[in-house]
């Protein structure tokens, strides 16, 4: 089965600053990559899928990148409505799993 | 718009038996994959299981393979997940969500319901 880790597995920001998180799967998945914000005691959301492509209605300051095995979030300034846990996903649905990362933490500092 | 209200939730004895369910509304239920997805207390997502459109196709994770089976029944735009032979780990806020079409990632998600294995 593939394998999903992520790293920072939490990271202390203030707003305004430039956060990126980093998710890397144990073969490659070409570009079935999806990331997902998720605030206590809700659901989670999805936010950016196929690696890089922005889910509608999520605002331009999250963007994703990567491809193969080494994939990226990042958001370009962030703002107090983004303190979550962020979860990468492998979505390759023909290998019959979907695997989840660990999670990222993003904090105040 | 697109919801997802799961039920069936609750308290349940190791080795007991509990069925979740699905209500989906705001989108054409019979043309989408959907999925379990759970989430232990303080802990990260699991996915658990997937069924196709017509029921065809279903994997599971193998964490529960063997003890849970996901159904569905499109003319009452409802999905399912019965699980049996429940164990302490199975504690968690269990979530359907939809999968995008031809991709493989969940776009819409239920609130939730928690399941408690104890005794």
């Amino acid at each position: 089965d593939i394998q999903m880790t992520q790293s920072p597995s939490s990271v202390s920001a203030s707003v305004g600053d430039r956060v990126t998180i980093t998710c890397r799967a144990s073969q490659g998945i070409s570009s079935w990559l999806a990331w997902y914000q998720q605030k206590p005691g809700k659901a989670p959301k999805l936010l950016i899928y196929a690696a890089s492509s922005l889910q509608s209605g999520v605002p331009s300051r999250f963007s994703g990148s990567g491809s193969g095995t080494d994939f990226t979030l990042t958001i370009s300034s962030l703002q107090p409505e983004d303190f979550a846990t962020y979860y990468c996903q492998q979505a390759n649905s023909f290998l019959g799993v979907f695997t989840f990362g660990p999670g990222t933490k993003v904090d105040i500092k | 718009q697109v919801q997802l209200v799961e039920s069936g939730g609750g308290l349940v004895k190791p080795g007991g038996s509990l069925r979740l369910s699905c209500a989906a509304s705001g989108f054409t239920f019979s043309d989408y994959y959907m999925s379990w997805i759970r989430q232990a207390p303080g802990k990260g997502l699991e996915w658990v299981s997937y069924i196709s459109s017509s029921g065809s196709t279903i994997y599971y994770a193998d964490s529960v393979k063997g003890r849970f089976t996901i159904s569905r029944d499109n003319a009452k735009n409802s999905l399912y997940l019965q699980m049996n032979s429940l164990r302490a780990e199975d504690t968690a806020v269990y979530y359907c969500a939809r999968v995008r079409k031809g991709m493989g990632h969940f776009d819409y998600w239920g609130q939730g319901t928690l399941v408690t294995v104890s005794s």
